[in-house]
C-alpha cells in the first residue's frame, strides 16, 4: 500500500528566507509525485508534479522539488519565502496506473514572520 | 474552460438530515474522484466514478455514504442521516478519457458541517 509522511506538522520561516518541507513516500513501483497548496478555506492548488525524467521539477509561484529515489523523498523547496506563501502545503504520491486516486500526507502548515 | 465546479461551497445539516454534494468536472473530464478531509489531516480518498459506473469506492464507508455520476448532470455524493463526525471538506477531482496516469484536477470543495 502506498503511503505519504510529511515530518513537519509547522514550519516557521522568515520572509526573505529559504524554504524546505519534506515529503517521503512509500509505493512499490515508480511513483507520481505531487505537492499541492491549499489556503485557508481554499481547494487545492498543484505547485509542481513528477512523472518521470528529470528528477528537479519546477514548479509555480518560484517552488521546485527533487525526487530522491534511493531516500524515497520528494522535497519542496523555495529559496526566498514570500508571506503570500504562508498556506498548508500536501505532498500526494499518485498510482501509476491512475493518479487521481492519490493519497495524501497530512499536510505542512507554513508561517511565514515579518 | 471552467474547472471543477462543486456546490454548494458551504452546507449545514442537523444531526440525522441529508446531505448532497455536487461536483460538475472539468469539459472534456469522464472520471471523478471524492476526498474527504477531516479537520487538521490531510485528503482521504472515497471513491472513483466514470460515468454510470462506480470504478473503486474502496474509501467510502460503509454506511449511509452513496455516489453516483450519471450519463447526465454532476455527481453526487450522498451521506444520508448524517452525524457530527461528518463535518468535513469535500473535494471533488476530475481527469480526462484516456490516460488516467495524468493529474486530476481539485474543486473548491463543501464544507459540511453537522449541527
Amino acid at each position: 500500500a502506498q503511503s505519504v509522511t510529511q515530518p513537519d506538522i509547522h514550519i516557521t520561516v522568515s520572509e526573505g528566507a529559504s524554504l524546505e518541507l519534506r515529503c517521503n513516500y512509500s509505493y512499490g513501483a515508480t511513483p507520481y509525485l505531487f505537492w499541492y497548496v491549499q489556503s485557508p478555506g481554499q481547494g487545492l492548488q498543484l505547485l509542481l508534479k513528477y512523472f518521470s525524467g528529470d528528477t528537479l521539477v519546477q514548479g509555480i509561484k518560484g517552488f521546485e522539488a527533487e525526487f530522491k529515489r534511493s531516500q524515497s523523498s520528494f522535497n519542496l523547496r523555495k529559496p526566498s519565502v514570500h508571506w503570500s506563501d504562508a498556506a498548508e502545503y500536501f505532498c500526494a504520491v499518485g498510482a501509476n496506473t491512475n493518479a487521481g486516486k492519490s493519497t495524501f500526507g497530512d499536510g505542512t502548515t507554513l508561517t511565514v514572520k515579518p | 474552460n471552467a474547472g471543477v465546479m462543486q456546490n454548494p461551497r458551504h452546507l449545514v445539516r442537523r444531526r440525522g438530515q441529508e446531505a448532497r454534494l455536487r461536483c460538475s468536472p472539468m469539459k472534456g473530464h469522464s472520471h471523478v474522484y471524492w476526498y474527504r478531509q477531516l479537520p487538521e489531516e490531510g485528503l482521504k480518498f472515497m471513491v472513483y466514478l466514470q460515468k454510470e459506473n462506480i470504478i473503486d469506492e474502496s474509501g467510502m464507508p460503509k454506511e449511509r455514504f452513496s455516489a453516483e455520476f450519471p450519463k447526465e448532470g454532476p455527481s453526487i455524493l450522498r451521506i444520508q442521516q448524517v452525524v457530527r463526525g461528518d463535518s468535513a471538506a469535500y473535494f471533488c477531482a476530475s481527469s480526462p478519457p484516456g490516460d488516467t496516469r495524468l493529474e486530476a484536477f481539485f474543486g473548491q470543495g463543501t464544507r459540511l458541517t453537522v449541527v
